[in-house]
């Protein structure tokens, strides 16, 4: 069936450098992917997304890339800061709407 | 400009009992999901309400049912409660994506965190 999945479930970067946090996705047909980052007590807030017509989209300290052929997704952020901690989530989405989400990877910044 | 809201934040049920969520939608969206969230893992789609009506439907059993008001705001009732169904309940909302207008963004509220005991 239809999954998404993150390869690493915790992730420990030092402040300032760069972190990636990858993802595989199994649908093919999937048209479009984003980028969820969740605090601890908090709703998945919205970091940035990318079409399947693209393969690579950047926001502000982010950097999403898609490879097509591999059904593989990355998140890049810039200079990590300590405010970065937290939960993040790949999501795939579907022609109704319907999100489809990875277990997640823990991103722990240290100072 | 308010975003999505839930109600309530925490809520502690016994095992058998029923319970309803509530969910407002951001200003200007049309459309809500629910997702259920279990500690430590990503949110499972539950259901999408669009003009009052069920649109889709994830693997969710027939206890869980919902609803959307005129005002767009929604409901997600659990019957029959098991300690199973503890977990993080997420309402996002978005403009519909059967109208081919807007972006696929989803908004997401806070969460009301059901225990079952």
């Amino acid at each position: 069936g239809e999954s998404v999945g993150l390869h690493l479930p915790t992730l420990s970067v030092q402040e300032g450098d760069n972190s990636i946090i990858n993802c595989a996705y199994s649908n093919s047909a999937s048209d479009y992917f984003i980028w969820y980052k969740q605090e601890s007590g908090k709703g998945p807030q919205f970091i940035i997304d990318i079409r399947s017509n693209m393969d690579k989209r950047q926001g502000q300290r982010v950097t999403v890339l898609l490879n097509k052929t591999v059904k593989h997704l990355s998140l890049q952020i810039a200079a990590t800061q300590p405010g970065d901690s937290a939960v993040y989530f790949c999501a795939e989405h579907n022609q109704g709407g319907k999100l489809i989400f990875g277990q997640g990877t823990e991103l722990s910044v240290k100072p | 400009d308010a975003g999505v809201t839930q109600s309530p934040t925490h809520l502690i049920k016994t095992r058998g009992q029923q319970v309803t969520l509530r969910c407002s939608p951001k200003s200007g969206h049309d459309t809500v999901s629910w997702y259920q969230q279990a500690l430590g893992q990503g949110p499972q789609f539950i259901f999408q309400y669009y003009e009052e009506e069920e649109r889709q439907r994830g693997n969710f059993p027939d206890r869980f049912s919902g609803h959307q008001f005129p005002n767009y705001s929604s409901e997600l009732n659990v019957n029959a409660l098991l300690l199973g169904d503890s977990a993080l309940y997420l309402c996002a909302s978005r403009l519909s994506p059967f109208l081919g207008v807007g972006g696929y963004e989803q908004y997401f509220g806070p969460g009301t965190r059901l225990t079952v005991t």
